[in-house]
């Protein structure tokens, strides 16, 4: 177990619709990375936050939106979603994003989703 | 940005026997390669990393290689057991550029 939880486990919805992924970092851990897993392209970076701000942006959807809260837990929200957004989306933290070195990023069992 | 690529895809060896997973990249500016082991239904899990300013680093069967003028890093498991099968990610980054970019992974399966 690394510490960092996901919720929902699954989720099942259909075109057109919004949905909110919601992780939880590990106690102590300031940043939080969301990831894209597909079957065609591997493991994609979406977006960073660290400490409550935006910190680093990869190829995320206008459609996808991130933040992260006071209590440091995070939300990924997908909207008019698509069936090409079915994946598996991951949450990874760690204590640091500072530039000066680089932690290991512990990731969540992650969220399923599927758009029928 | 950073590409990486890794081969093979799938891999698959004796029970014992060792185990290489090959991984290049193209940004010389990448300085930290982890790798993750992902298993069936959970997220991928760090295995071993190493730094640019080190060429070889070892923790008991799982070794890593960097050559940095060749842009290549390869994940070595030695006496591999039925439990080291998995998919096994290879990821660069740059200390300036926190962003992991991984590799399209490789399935290695243990045959007993």
């Amino acid at each position: 177990d690394s510490g960092v939880t996901q919720t929902p486990k699954h989720l099942i919805t259909a075109t057109g619709q919004r949905v909110t992924l919601r992780c939880s970092p590990r106690s102590g851990d300031l940043s939080v990375y969301w990831y894209q897993q597909s079957l065609d392209q591997g493991l994609q970076f979406l977006i960073q936050y660290y400490n409550g701000e935006e910190r680093a942006k990869g190829n995320i959807l206008e459609r996808f939106s991130a933040q992260q809260f006071p209590d440091l837990h995070s939300e990924l929200n997908l909207s008019s979603l698509e069936l090409g957004d079915s994946a598996l989306y991951f949450c990874a933290s760690t204590y640091s994003g500072t530039h000066s070195s680089y932690n290991e990023q512990f990731f969540g069992p992650g969220t399923r989703l599927t758009v029928l | 940005g950073e590409n990486v690529e890794q081969h093979p895809s799938t891999l698959s060896v004796q029970e014992g026997d060792s185990a290489v997973i090959k991984c290049t990249y193209s940004d010389s500016a990448s300085n930290y390669f982890p790798w993750y082991k992902q298993e069936l239904g959970k997220g991928p899990q760090l295995i071993i990393d190493i730094r640019s300013n080190v060429g070889e680093k070892k923790d008991q069967r799982i070794a890593v290689t960097l050559n940095k003028t060749a842009k290549h890093f390869s994940l070595h498991i030695t006496e591999t057991q039925p439990e080291d099968s998995a998919v096994y990610f290879c990821a660069a980054a740059n200390f300036g550029n926190e962003k992991l970019t991984f590799g399209t992974g490789t399935r290695l399966t243990i045959i007993p």
